[in-house]
C-alpha cells in the first residue's frame, strides 16, 4: 500500500503571496489532519478535515485554510505568506476516529520557505 | 485538555547503552499515547502507541514504553541504543477515539560509537 504523498516537497515563496499544499492519504483513509512544525513552536495541529468537512481545527489565523475533495485528497492553503510561516507542514491520514483507531501516519512534509 | 512534557531536550548515549527518553502527559480524558520518531528531513514514523491494553507497549526496532497512570508518565526504553536510532523523537497524546493529536517538544537522542 502506498504511504501518504506530499507534493510540492519544497517551496519557497515571498511575503505576501499565496500557496497551495497537497496530500494524498493512504488508500481507504477518509480522515486527514495538517500539522505544521517550526524549531521554535515544535509541531501544532492546523486541521482535521473527514467527508469533505472540517471536523477540528487549531489555533491559527484565518489565512490557513483547508479542504478535503470527494477521493479524500486534501489541500491547505495559506494566504498573505508572513516570514513566520517558514515550516514543515505535514500531512497524516487515519481511519476515522469511529473506527476506533485513531493512529495517524504522516507524509514526508513540504518544506516552506518564505523569503 | 492535555499536554506533554518531554523532560529532555537532548539525550546522548554511546551505542551498545541503554536509552531512557522520559515523557509525562497530562489529559482530561482517558488517553491514547504514542511515539514518533523523526530522522532528519524525513516524515514522522509511529514506534509504539498505548490505547489502554496492556501497559508495557512494545514497538519497533526494538523500543518499549511503559504507561504509568499513577506518575503520568509513558517513558520509552531501548536495551541497546544503535547508531542508527540518533533521530528526534516524540511523545505524543490524544484522546482515546479522537484524532487530534498533542505533540511534545521533541528529544533529540544522539548516539556516539
Amino acid at each position: 500500500k502506498a504511504g501518504v504523498t506530499q507534493t510540492p516537497r519544497y517551496l519557497i515563496k515571498t511575503r505576501g503571496q499565496q500557496v497551495t499544499l497537497s496530500c494524498s492519504p493512504i488508500s481507504g483513509h477518509r480522515s486527514v489532519s495538517w500539522y505544521q512544525q517550526t524549531p521554535g513552536q515544535g509541531l501544532q495541529f492546523l486541521f482535521e478535515y473527514f467527508s469533505e468537512t472540517q471536523r477540528n481545527k487549531g489555533n491559527f489565523p484565518g489565512r490557513f485554510s483547508g479542504r478535503q475533495f470527494s477521493n479524500s485528497r486534501s489541500e491547505m492553503n495559506v494566504s498573505t505568506l508572513e516570514l513566520g510561516d517558514s515550516a514543515l507542514y505535514l500531512c497524516a491520514s487515519s481511519q476515522p476516529r469511529e473506527f476506533g483507531n485513531n493512529e495517524q501516519f504522516f507524509g514526508p512534509g513540504t518544506r516552506l520557505t518564505v523569503l | 485538555a492535555q499536554s506533554v512534557t518531554q523532560l529532555d531536550s537532548h539525550v546522548s548515549v554511546s551505542e551498545g547503552t541503554p536509552v531512557l527518553l522520559r515523557c509525562n502527559y497530562s489529559s482530561s480524558y482517558s488517553p491514547s499515547l504514542f511515539w514518533y520518531v523523526q530522522h532528519p528531513n524525513k516524515g514522522l514514523q509511529l514506534l509504539l502507541k498505548y490505547t489502554s491494553a496492556a501497559t508495557l507497549v512494545k514497538g519497533i526496532n526494538g523500543f518499549e514504553a511503559e504507561f504509568k497512570k499513577s506518575e503520568t508518565s509513558f517513558h520509552l526504553t531501548k536495551p541497546s541504543a544503535h547508531m542508527s536510532d540518533a533521530a528526534e523523537y516524540f511523545c505524543v497524546v490524544s484522546a482515546s477515539g479522537y484524532s487530534t493529536l498533542t505533540f511534545g517538544k521533541g528529544t533529540m537522542l544522539l548516539v556516539s560509537p
